[in-house]
């Protein structure tokens, strides 16, 4: 079945510093990739997304490249902020049987803690 | 536009015991998904209702169940409560050919 493998967190950074956070997946198929975001106490948010190969996602000073010949997603910012401290989570988005996006089905990763310092 | 409203925010439960929670949906999303997230095992996908249908199917056991309504409002169903159902249960919703936007959650304990 669909699997998403995240690095394994937590990550703490300095103000400033650059991010990378790896994602890899399995899955069949050209699957739409997204990264969230949770802050503490809340729900997820969409960070970013891409919906085929070679695809670039940003928001906020986020990128990622939809990479199909490495099935990988991953996550950098140049210049981490304080306010960017959350969990992290990348996740795919299966085919449906009529070749579209099944975005009501979701496969995470486990998520990356990261934690920026002033 | 109002977000996806997730009642109650927090709960907790006597095992054996069984639970209703509640997810209304942002106005015109017509796919609500249900997701249950622990530290141990991260977000598990439980089941998508499409137009008061469950379209997809997570693998957890018949003691969850869910359903929805004519006006896209959905609810889960948990029966006989084990410890281990302690969670953060997601609700997240989305529009034909969109991404999902998610609730801000119940906090299930079960005690």
């Amino acid at each position: 079945g669909d699997s998403v493998t995240q690095m394994e967190g937590p990550v703490t950074l300095s103000e400033e510093a650059f991010l990378t956070i790896n994602c890899t997946y399995t899955a069949t198929g050209y699957p739409s990739l997204f990264w969230y975001v949770q802050y503490p106490g809340e729900g997820l948010q969409l960070l970013l997304k891409a919906t085929k190969a070679d695809d670039k996602g940003s928001n906020k000073g986020f990128e990622a490249t939809y990479r199909k010949e490495t099935t990988s997603f991953h996550l950098e910012k140049g210049s981490v902020q304080v306010s960017d401290s959350a969990v992290y989570f990348c996740a795919l988005s299966p085919l449906n049987n009529a070749g579209g996006t099944s975005y009501g089905k979701l496969t995470f990763g486990q998520g990356t803690i990261l934690t920026v310092h002033p | 536009k109002a977000g996806v409203t997730q009642t109650p925010r927090y709960l907790i439960k006597t095992r054996g015991q069984q639970v209703t929670l509640s997810c209304s949906p942002i106005s015109g999303h017509r796919s609500v998904s249900w997701y249950q997230q622990t530290p141990g095992q991260g977000l598990q996908f439980l089941f998508e209702y499409f137009s008061e249908t469950q379209r997809n199917k997570g693998n957890f056991p018949g003691r969850f169940s869910g359903r929805q309504f004519s006006n896209s409002r959905s609810e889960m169903n948990v029966s006989t409560l084990e410890l281990g159902d302690s969670a953060l249960y997601l609700c997240a919703s989305s529009l034909a050919g969109n991404e999902a936007f998610f609730g801000q959650g119940t906090r299930l304990t079960v005690v």
